[in-house]
């Protein structure tokens, strides 16, 4: 089965700060690979998939990259609104997600 | 827009069947899109169980597959998600999903906490 690997597991920062996730995979899955985020309380949101498709809604503040094993989420400019915990998942054989990083205010 | 809704028992007991239903408002259950179920515990972080699409294709995640089973109901818009010999790492929230054929998740139901008890 197919493993992700998420870095940071915490991230503290700051508004207008850039951020950026990375997710390793465990192999290659090509780019079918989606980004989500995740309040206290709530489901997760679907917020990036096939690596870089910003989905329709989400702030183009958020942007994907990456093929193959590694793939990035950045957001180029932190709003208190984004304060959340992202996941990656891989879509390539079956569903697997990473274990989460955690935005939290600096 | 589509919702969906889970529902279901809030506590199982142990070794016994964990069984919830997903209703779907707002869009019928065709076969442009699989229904899955993802849980979510402290421990394991979002797992993935299985989906079903209209013509009643399931695929599983190989660690729960002798356990689980998920059935669709289109008379009903709704589906089905059965877990048997439940543990307590069976505690979890459980949410039903509606994901697309390329595999990513796009609409969520608000979850339902299930507890395991002994």
């Amino acid at each position: 089965d197919i493993q992700m690997t998420q870095s940071p597991a915490t991230l503290s920062a700051s508004v207008g700060d850039r951020v950026t996730i990375t997710c390793r995979a465990s192999q290659s899955i090509s780019v079918w690979l989606a980004w989500y985020q995740q309040k206290p309380g709530k489901a997760p949101k679907l917020l990036i998939h096939k690596a870089s498709n910003l989905v329709s809604g989400v702030p183009s503040r958020f942007s994907g990259s990456g093929s193959g094993t590694e793939f990035t989420l950045t957001i180029s400019s932190l709003q208190p609104d984004d304060f959340a915990t992202y996941y990656c998942q891989q879509h390539d054989n079956y569903k697997t997600f990473g274990q989460g990083t955690k935005v939290e205010i600096k | 827009q589509v919702q969906l809704h889970e529902s279901g028992p809030g506590l199982v007991e142990l070794s016994g069947t964990l069984s919830l239903t997903c209703g779907v408002s707002g869009g019928s259950i065709n076969n442009d899109y699989w229904w899955s179920w993802v849980r979510q515990s402290p421990g394991e972080g979002l797992e993935w169980i299985g989906e079903v699409n209209l013509a009643e294709i399931t695929n599983y995640n190989p660690p729960f597959k002798s356990r689980v089973s998920i059935s669709v109901d289109k008379s009903k818009n709704q589906f089905s998600l059965k877990v048997t010999s439940v543990t307590a790492a069976d505690t979890a929230f459980y949410y039903c999903v509606r994901g697309s054929h390329e595999g990513f998740l796009d609409f969520w139901g608000q979850g339902t906490r299930v507890i395991v008890s002994s």
